[in-house]
């Protein structure tokens, strides 16, 4: 069965970081690209970003609201997703969803908030 | 970056009636080289992460009902409902997949009336 687990949201100032993983089971992580889906509350959905395998060289690709402040990266020996967050504002409060890309998105995890305030 | 545009933003049907929901892109979605639409429609249910619906614009994802149907092609696509249930209540996206930024629509509230 596939799963994918985020974890590490909570509570930021703007301005401030914070680290978003997300743990994958159930299938060949290595294999696939994986992105970050984001929700503010109570609005739709937004891509945030994308990692490639490392067959494409661990390429990513980024919304322009985060480019340039947020990375993706993961580790595969630990099939392991990450999102380092910087330069936090208050628009970026959200639910992180971490998903699994075949072209379209096919397993979601179950998502981390991430706020924003002061 | 593709913008997907869905119509309308709420929708209240009976129970048994059909449900359509519209999208729109601000440019096609069909790659001509396989002819496929790079198209897929998901469903949110309050309090859970979205659900993969229907992929390549008409091609139902594993386990999803079939009154669950999706057509159009190039810029212009169709998500039907043909026969709404209770547990159908929920907020619909289309998103493609065309472009190297991935975009979604900005969601569907279908409601029973």
């Amino acid at each position: 069965e596939v799963q994918l687990v985020e974890s590490g949201g909570g509570l930021v100032q703007p301005g401030g970081s914070l680290r978003l993983s997300c743990a994958a089971s159930g299938f060949t992580f290595s294999d696939h690209y994986m992105d970050w889906v984001r929700q503010a509350p109570g609005k739709g959905l937004e891509w945030v970003g994308r990692s490639r395998t490392k067959a494409n060289s661990y390429t990513t690709e980024y919304a322009a609201s985060v480019k340039g402040r947020f990375t993706i990266s993961r580790d595969d020996s630990m099939s392991t997703l990450f999102l380092q967050m910087d330069s936090l504002k208050t628009e970026d409060t959200a639910v992180y969803y971490c998903v699994r890309e075949l072209n379209y998105f096919d397993y979601w995890g179950q998502g981390t908030l991430v706020t924003v305030s002061s | 970056d593709i913008v997907m545009t869905q119509s309308p933003d709420s929708l209240a049907v009976s129970l048994g009636e059909r449900a359509t929901i519209n999208c729109k892109s601000s440019q096609s979605v069909l790659y001509s080289s396989n002819n496929e639409n790079y198209l897929a429609w998901y469903q949110q249910k309050p309090g859970q992460p979205p659900k993969l619906l229907i992929y390549w614009a008409s091609t139902r994802e594993s386990g999803v009902p079939d009154r669950f149907s999706g057509s159009g092609s190039g810029t212009d696509f169709t998500l039907t409902i043909s026969s709404l249930q209770a547990e159908d209540v929920a907020v619909y996206y289309c998103q493609q997949y065309y472009g190297t930024l991935r975009t979604f629509g900005q969601g569907t509230k279908l409601e029973i009336k």
